[in-house]
């Protein structure tokens, strides 16, 4: 299995500043035929369901603010806030759908310092 | 919009069964697979399989494997859920979620989730 390692796991930043939440996998989740790293950020909220940030490690899901980035190939990759907002108060998960089992990271938790 | 609603919260007693609804609305029902997935309170968000709305196949986690059940009803564009043999550590928050628009194919689906239905919560208490 595809184990997900996230880190750290919690940070207080203050409005406006940079949120950097790292994610490494235990085996590469780049497939080498179309060159598309199988890696997903989910944002999820206090009593809300997750909800999809980022898909192909880097891919922006329609609607998603463009302060998210994410970054990375292989086993190592990042989403990064450019600038904290009061909303983005959350827990940020990184999933790989490379193979089965689906597998998630254990969740960073944003909070505003 | 695309939407999926589950039902409500269940309570059950350990050794018995549930099973949870997802309703799907807003897309072509038979277009994308849909995954159960679960989130007990301090552990990881946990994949337990998926179905192919189109044709009923499904596959499930080697972890839930003889344990879990989906199905779906076509015409009332809804998906189900029934896991047995119920323990204290199956409480948690039971999910259904739609894939992503790549990854699906006849034998497995790599997928993102999107959307995600609200969630079920199920307790496991005697």
């Amino acid at each position: 299995d595809h184990v997900m390692t996230q880190s750290p796991d919690s940070l207080a930043l203050s409005l406006g500043e940079r949120a950097t939440i790292n994610c490494k996998s235990s085996q590469s989740v780049l497939w080498s035929s179309n060159n598309k790293n199988y890696l997903a950020w989910y944002q999820q909220k206090p009593g809300q369901p997750p909800k999809l940030l980022i898909y192909w490690a880097s891919t922006r899901e329609s609607g998603v603010p463009d302060r998210f980035s994410g970054s990375g190939s292989g086993t190592a990759f990042t989403l990064t806030i450019s600038s904290l907002q009061a909303e983005d108060v959350a827990v940020y998960y990184c999933q790989q759908y490379y193979s089965t089992p689906l597998t998630f990271g254990g969740g960073t938790k944003v909070e505003i310092k | 919009q695309v939407q999926l609603v589950q039902s409500g919260a269940e309570v059950r007693e350990p050794g018995a069964s549930v099973k949870v609804s997802c309703k799907a609305s807003g897309y072509t029902f038979t277009s994308r697979s849909i995954f159960w997935l679960r989130q007990a309170a301090g552990q990881r968000l946990e994949w337990m399989g998926w179905i192919n709305p189109g044709n009923g196949d499904t596959k499930y986690s080697q972890k839930f494997q003889g344990r879990v059940t989906f199905t779906r009803d076509t015409p009332a564009t809804t998906l189900y859920m029934e896991l047995s043999s119920l323990k204290h550590e199956d409480t948690a928050i039971y999910y259904c979620a739609r894939a992503g628009r790549e990854g699906c194919y006849t034998t497995d689906c790599y997928s993102w989730f999107d959307p995600w239905g609200q969630g079920t919560l199920v307790t496991v208490s005697s």
